[in-house]
């Protein structure tokens, strides 16, 4: 069963610029959660998509947005960028089941973008 | 103050050692802890999870939660040099099945020969 993928595996922008990263879940897999991952402050949660709606957001500014498409893979936008937004960015599938059980997510190997 | 709080290290052991990693966190609302392991430049993979208060033991691993300490703890027998990586712990509440988890910062292993 292939993972998650996630493209491209890396990006050089620059400031003002925007960019589009895209997601790939597992097959099956209906929920995908975007993080940032810095040094300085770790993995952070950006948002949640299931069945095509944002379910989840985290303290982010508004430049962050992303999209899930019925086919339940995931794009994520930074329009223009900072120099601060320069990270990994993770992206997470999961099954999202009912009922109280655990939501298990697997990562993708990340986009890392540098923006100068 | 952060939610949860993991010391980043580094950590350095030697081959054969026992390993603990914890983490503390704030919101008594948390019900699901997991530990991931990050080697560099790849993705968090999933260890362990454990739901509410216990122990849970896989191989070499063991995940233990005190949620009345708010204190989670993941410990690695016999270490090896390929456990070297970055241990994540992450939380999640059980309301709505969320799809946000909170992270630690990661504490950063390295297993001598």
């Amino acid at each position: 069963k292939a993972g998650v993928t996630q493209t491209p595996r890396y990006l050089i922008k620059t400031r003002g610029q925007q960019v589009t990263l895209s997601c790939s879940p597992i097959s099956g897999h209906r929920s995908v959660s975007w993080y940032q991952q810095t040094p300085g402050q770790g993995l952070q949660f950006l948002f949640e998509y299931f069945s095509e709606t944002q379910r989840n957001k985290g303290n982010f500014p508004g430049r962050f947005s992303g999209r899930q498409f019925s086919n339940s893979r995931s794009e994520m936008n930074v329009s223009t960028l900072e120099l601060g937004d320069s990270a990994l960015y993770l992206c997470a599938s999961s099954l999202r089941p009912s009922g109280g059980s655990v939501n298990i997510q697997y990562f993708g190997a990340g986009t890392r973008l540098s923006v100068l | 103050q952060k939610e949860v709080e993991q010391d980043p290290g580094p950590l350095s052991v030697p081959e054969g050692a026992i390993v603990s990693l914890n983490c503390t966190y704030s919101n008594s609302a948390f019900q699901y802890f997991m530990w991931y392991r990050q080697y560099s430049r790849k993705g968090p993979e999933l260890l362990m999870y454990t739901y509410s208060s216990g122990n849970k033991e896989d191989g070499r691993f063991t995940a233990q939660v005190d949620k009345s300490s708010k204190y989670i703890s993941l410990f690695i027998r016999d270490s090896q040099p390929s456990d070297s990586a970055t241990y994540l712990c992450a939380m999640s509440t059980l309301s709505g099945n969320t799809g946000k988890l909170i992270f630690g910062q990661g504490t950063t292993l390295q297993v001598k020969p």
